[in-house]
């Protein structure tokens, strides 16, 4: 049984490009969460959606951060006109009930903005 | 919303000792509460969690307690090993939609 997948594993940008982040979660999962981690730092939810819903997005930044999860293919996360403060590791983590159950995280995908 | 604070930040201990890692949570209405070990450069794994119904659970070398009144719960590690050397993260969650985590515990184990 696979985990959960991401891709591209490292991503650079430069300042005003976009990012597009995947995500695949385990077989069987339809609830996906999005979240960053800076670097010696915790991790800090952004995003929670189950498809084709945004169920809590109170931790994305209102502007330029967007994602999906359509019925179709994997969850993605965009960040358009990246700046240096968007380089992190971008973790997605899935579940297969919403609630207290337990999320699986993905290896992550480490953004560097030049 | 909800606040997870743990201690300590930094932690070394000589193999075959214990290591306790400490967290705080300020919502009463959590009632989930993981703990993940992360190496570096991969993903946090889950290594044990515990509901708010119990007041202790153990795996092998690795328990949880929680204390409710108190708002606190704590991972303890019996007999560490140098491949415990990781950073750990508490983690809190009300609805489950998101975990609060902690600042992370480095843990080093000295063989």
């Amino acid at each position: 049984n696979a985990g959960v997948m991401q891709n591209p594993r490292h991503l650079v940008r430069r300042r005003g490009q976009e990012a597009r982040l995947r995500c695949s979660p385990m077989k069987g999962h339809s609830h996906v969460y999005w979240y960053r981690q800076l670097p010696e730092e915790g991790l800090k939810f952004m995003v929670y959606l189950q498809k084709e819903n945004i169920i809590d997005e109170s931790g994305m930044p209102k502007e330029r951060f967007s994602a999906e999860f359509p019925k179709e293919g994997p969850s993605i996360l965009r960040i358009q006109q990246v700046v240096r403060g968007d380089s992190a590791a971008y973790f997605c983590a899935s579940s297969l009930r919403p609630g207290t159950d337990t999320q699986y995280f993905g290896p992550g995908t480490r953004l560097t903005v030049l | 919303g909800e606040n997870v604070e743990q201690h300590p930040s930094t932690l070394s201990v000589q193999e075959g000792d214990s290591a306790v890692i400490k967290c705080t949570y300020s919502d009463s209405a959590s009632n989930y509460f993981p703990w993940y070990k992360q190496e570096l450069g991969k993903r946090p794994q889950l290594i044990i969690d515990i509901r708010s119904n119990v007041g202790e659970k153990k795996d092998q070398r690795i328990a949880v307690t929680l204390n409710k009144t108190a708002k606190h719960f704590s991972l303890h590690i019996t007999e560490t090993q140098p491949e415990d050397s990781a950073v750990y993260f508490c983690a809190a969650s009300i609805t489950g939609n998101q975990f609060y985590f902690g600042t992370g515990t480095s843990l080093t184990v000295i063989p």
